[in-house]
């Protein structure tokens, strides 16, 4: 019974380099969810997706993020040229149909700019 | 703008005590869910309500939602260790989907 799986769970990265993050849905979904959370803080929305679509993406930074949930294969969220500020921790979740199912999350990439 | 605040943020209460956490909006939304986070991990689903006024138990916790659709409560009875965590609560309305900004419980043994 494959939940949603993220990795790395784990990522370190330095100042200007890029970080990708990977997050394979629940079996038989196809709607994507990406979230940023800070310590002891709630989370934060950044970009909905459905396979090869982006339907919201009011959350995520215009400069440096992106996103994608390709036909084949895992949903990624792509930072270019990482700051400090990008560190965090990024949820993703998955759910059925629409956007306002409940939604089933990952256990998270936690990122670390040096 | 945070569509849904939670109250109280932070809540330290002794193994056996019963607690209430609060979830309130100015918006309606179509459903509601609860979730609970431990560190380290991704957050839960609890419940979801639907309807106006709906009342759900789950063991030792009790989730309403508001008449309205706008608010929903979190009433945890005889809190145990294990219940300490991140809660969460999130609405749905039309194509968003908002977390409300989280309760953090510490149940001491």
């Amino acid at each position: 019974n494959a939940g949603v799986m993220q990795n790395p769970r784990h990522l370190v990265r330095r100042r200007g380099q890029e970080a990708r993050l990977r997050c394979s849905p629940m079996k038989g979904h196809s709607h994507v969810y990406w979230y940023r959370q800070l310590p002891e803080e709630g989370l934060k929305f950044m970009v909905y997706l459905q396979k090869e679509n982006i339907i919201d993406e009011s959350g995520m930074p215009k400069e440096r993020f992106s996103a994608e949930f390709p036909k084949e294969g895992p949903s990624i969220l792509r930072i270019q040229q990482v700051v400090r500020g990008d560190s965090a921790a990024y949820f993703c979740a998955s759910s059925p149909l629409a956007s306002n199912q409940p939604q089933h999350f990952g256990d998270g990439t936690r990122l670390s700019i040096l | 703008t945070q569509l849904l605040e939670q109250s109280p943020q932070f809540l330290s209460i002794q193994e056996g005590e019963n607690l209430t956490v609060y979830c309130n909006s100015s918006s309606v939304f179509s459903s509601l869910q609860w979730y609970r986070q431990e560190p380290g991990e991704g957050p839960v689903l609890l419940v979801t309500v639907v309807t106006g006024g709906e009342v759900k138990k789950l063991k030792r916790l009790t989730f309403q939602f508001g008449d309205a659709r706008k608010d929903s409560s979190l009433h945890i009875t005889a809190a145990q260790p294990g219940d300490t965590g991140l809660y969460l609560c999130a609405g749905s309305t039309g194509n968003q989907f908002y977390f409300g900004t989280g309760t953090s419980l510490t149940v001491i043994p």
